[in-house]
Order: structure tokens, then sequence, then C-alpha cells
């Protein structure tokens, strides 16, 4: 079976412009999660989708925000990008929301 | 959110046993102990979880204090492939809202000589 799967895996952007994540859950899990996580931190949760809605949110600005599609894949995107942003993305799958997750292996963003 | 507290690093022996501690004084009825990891360049991994009696699985075994206050992630024979940052998480339904995520801290970076 594949595993979560993330793109792009690595991605450079400038200061202000606008970028879009993506993320393949597991065949079969319905729930998806997004997490940023900084050089020497552990990951801080961002959005949490589960059956197309948004089941939960952190303490990021509005900036940032996600959908669910159809199929279970989902789309983090963020506007305005500052140095700041500079993090890697993880998303994570679970079959419900009280299961265990997988995580993919995230995307690496730079913003200079 | 009920806070875990881990050391910040831990050295071990390859094939030797380790004991990962986790203190979470604060934790409620409800909270789910959850271990996962993360390997150097890779997302976080599950490992196990439990709520009250001590669990088993291939990778690994949780101890949980009787008082709840405390648990060990139990890594029987230690790898090289273990070396690795391990994250305590304490977890409640009903996963929805603020309940909706995984909190993690800093972990405890493992490393393993050979």
């Amino acid at each position: 079976d594949a595993g979560v799967t993330q793109s792009p895996t690595h991605l450079i952007k400038t200061r202000g412009q606008h970028v879009t994540l993506r993320c393949s859950p597991i065949s079969g899990h319905k729930s998806v999660s997004w997490y940023q996580q900084v050089l020497g931190q552990g990951p801080q949760f961002i959005f949490q989708y589960y059956e197309k809605e948004e089941r939960g949110r952190g303490n990021f600005p509005d900036r940032f925000s996600a959908r669910q599609f159809p199929n279970y894949s989902s789309e983090l995107n963020v506007n305005a990008l500052l140095l700041g942003d500079s993090a890697l993305y993880l998303c994570a799958s679970s079959r419900t929301r009280n299961t265990e997750a997988f995580f993919g292996q995230g995307t690496r963003l730079t913003v200079v | 959110d009920a806070k875990t507290t881990q050391p910040n690093s831990m050295e071990s022996n390859e094939e030797e046993p380790v004991h990962l501690p986790c203190n979470h004084s604060t934790i409620s009825g409800t909270d789910y102990i959850h271990w996962y990891r993360q390997l150097p360049s890779q997302g976080p991994e599950y490992v196990i979880h439990g709520l009250t009696s001590n669990v088993n699985n291939r990778m690994a075994s949780l101890a949980i204090a009787e008082d709840r206050k405390s648990s060990t992630l139990i890594l029987h024979r230690a790898t090289l492939r273990d070396a690795a940052v391990y994250y305590c998480i304490l977890r409640s339904p009903p996963y929805t809202g603020a309940n909706s995520k995984l909190t993690f801290g800093k972990g405890i970076t493992l490393s393993v000589r050979p």
C-alpha cells in the first residue's frame, strides 16, 4: 500500500508569494491533518479535515487555509509568505479522527 | 492541554534495552498516552499508545504507572535504526475541535552507539 504522499518535496518561494502544498492520504483514510515543523521543534498542528469538513484549527494566521477534496486528498494554501513560514510541512492521514496518524515525508518550504 | 515532560536526550548501546521516560502529572482520566518517533529527514511514525494497562506491539512496549502520572516506552533491543526523536503525547476524545490535534513537544533524542 502506498503511504501518505506529499508534493512537492522541496520548494523555494519569495516573500509575499503564495504557495499550495498537496497531500494524498492512504487509501481508505478519511482524515487529513497538516502540521508545520520548524528546525529543532516538534510539529505544530495547523488543520484537521475529516469527511471534507474542517474539524480543528491550530493557532495560525488566516493566511493559512486548507481544503479536502471528495477523494480525501488535501491542499494547504499559504498566502503572503513570510520568512518565518520556512519550515517542513507535514501531512498526516488516519482512517478516522481517533485512530493512529500516518505521516508523509513532508514538503520543505524555504521562503527567501 | 495536559502537558508531558521528557528528558532532552538519552544514549544507549546497540542491542541493549532502552527505557524512555515521560512524565504527565496533570493527565486526565480520558487521556490516552501516545508515542510517536521521528527518524532523521522523515515524518513522525506511530509507535504505540495505551490508556491504563501496559501495551506491547512489534515495535515496543509501553509501561504505564499505576497512578498514570508517568509512562515508559521500552525498546527491547535497540538498533542503529532506532536513533530518532521520540515524542510522548496525550490525547483524549472526542478528537474534534481542540482535541483533534497531536500536540508535539520537543521530544527526547535517542542516540544509539554501535
